[in-house]
């Protein structure tokens, strides 16, 4: 099985701010990885699929970068609206796994 | 725009069967470079992926739930289904069904959710 870890679990960013979140691995899933962005009593948002492209209509602020087991989420410059919950997925293996999500406070 | 809807019994006795089926209107589940997904979320916790259907009828489910999953499509109803049987409190989830798509290159990622029911497993 494919492990998916993401670092931090939670963060507090102040609007303007730069903000990563990592996603690990267990092994090589290529560029296998795709970004989501959950708000409170809401599915899942596509934001990034195959590592760093961005989806239709989600803002530039947005990017993605990695391949094989380490993997990057960016906002260049946070907005109020970007508190949410974000988690990654790898679409390699048969069990498409989910990162445990990292929660974003805005400040 | 693809629209789903989930529907199906919110309470389910233990050792019982969950089903749940998936309603797609502004599209159709006979579209070629796309699968039908069933993914949950136990409140307050992380995803997980139980599987999808191509509208030929192959299915791919998650190996951790493969024994206890069934999914069918209906091309004439347009619309697909979850059966997962045995239920346990475990399975206490919110449901949702999406379209995956299935590009070139990377993978595939659900491009459009439906807006989940919760099904609670108890006596």
């Amino acid at each position: 099985d494919i492990l998916m870890t993401q670092s931090p679990s939670s963060l507090s960013a102040s609007v303007g701010d730069r903000v990563t979140i990592t996603c690990r691995a267990t092994r090589d899933i290529r560029m296998y990885l795709n970004w989501y962005q959950q708000k409170p009593g809401s599915g899942p948002k596509v934001l990034i699929y195959g590592a760093s492209t961005l989806q239709s209509g989600v803002p530039s602020r947005f990017s993605g970068r990695g391949s094989a087991t380490d993997f990057t989420l960016t906002i260049s410059s946070v907005q109020p609206e970007d508190s949410a919950t974000y988690f990654c997925q790898e679409s390699y293996s048969d069990a498409h796994t989910f990162g445990q999500g990292t929660k974003l406070e805005i400040k | 725009q693809v629209q789903l809807q989930e529907s199906g019994p919110g309470l389910v006795k233990p050792s019982q069967t969950l089903s749940l089926t998936c309603k797609v209107s502004g599209g159709s589940v006979s579209s070629r470079g796309f699968y039908w997904t069933w993914i949950r979320q136990v409140p307050g916790k992380g995803l997980e992926w139980i599987g999808h259907i191509y509208y030929s009828g192959k299915t791919y489910y998650n190996p951790a739930l493969e024994s206890r999953v069934t999914m069918e499509v209906d091309t004439s109803q347009n619309q697909f289904s979850l059966k997962l049987n045995s239920v346990t409190a475990a399975d206490t989830a919110v449901y949702y069904c999406a379209r995956e798509f299935n590009f070139s290159g990377s993978g595939s990622y659900p491009d459009h959710w439906g807006q989940g029911t919760l099904v609670t497993v108890s006596s």
